[in-house]
């Protein structure tokens, strides 16, 4: 099975601030991974797929890119509704997995 | 757009079966390319997918080597909807379970259903 690692667990930032989160994973995926969004109570929403496709109605200070098996979300000037938990997925190889997550918190 | 509501209880005996419905409204369960999902979620264990169900001119399931034995997922056609059914429950089972539809990328997924298994 494919690890993901997902650096770091939790990240304490501001609101205007750059925040990267990185995934990498234990083997090559193809570029097939995605990035989620979950808040408090709620499922996890699909933001970028395939590493860097945003989605629909996604804001554009959200960006992905991939590097080998390294993964990672920008999230390019922090607004107050970004503080969630960020989680990746890959699904080049079954079974599907995911990282840990990351909890994003105000500073 | 694709909306997924899921039912079932949130209270489950150990050793008993845990059986949640998802019930699909802007697709269709027999969709040639969709996967339906669950996945379960819990503080020790994260994000786990538990297996899948899919139609390619005939019925797949899929399920995770840890509930293999365990595990079945069940499409219904006439309600346009899909089931998982855990059996032998123990307390390690508890977790939020959400079911998800799949074209590579889960999205959407249902609301979730938070499951307890206690006696």
């Amino acid at each position: 099975d494919i690890q993901m690692t997902q650096s770091p667990s939790s990240v304490s930032a501001s609101v205007g601030d750059r925040v990267t989160i990185t995934c990498r994973a234990s083997q090559g995926i193809n570029n097939f991974l995605a990035w989620y969004q979950q808040k408090p109570g709620k499922a996890p929403k699909l933001l970028i797929s395939s590493a860097s496709d945003l989605q629909s109605g996604v804001p554009s200070r959200f960006s992905g890119s991939a590097s080998g098996t390294d993964f990672t979300l920008t999230i390019s000037s922090l607004q107050p509704d970004d503080f969630a938990t960020y989680f990746c997925h890959q699904s080049n190889s079954f079974p599907p997995s995911f990282g840990q997550g990351t909890r994003l918190e105000v500073k | 757009q694709v909306e997924l509501q899921q039912s079932g209880p949130g209270l489950v005996k150990p050793s008993q079966t845990l059986s949640l419905t998802c019930a699909i409204s802007g697709d269709s369960v027999s969709s040639n390319g969709a996967s339906w999902n669950w996945i379960r979620q819990s503080p020790s264990r994260g994000l786990e997918w538990l297996g899948r169900t899919y139609y390619r001119s005939q019925w797949y399931n899929d399920y995770a080597m840890s509930v293999k034995s365990r595990i079945t997922i069940k499409s219904d056609t006439s309600k346009n909807q899909f089931s998982l059914h855990l059996n032998s429950v123990t307390p390690d089972d508890t977790a939020v379970y959400y079911c998800a539809r799949s074209n590579n990328w889960f999205d959407p997924w249902g609301q979730g259903t938070l499951v307890t298994v206690s006696s």
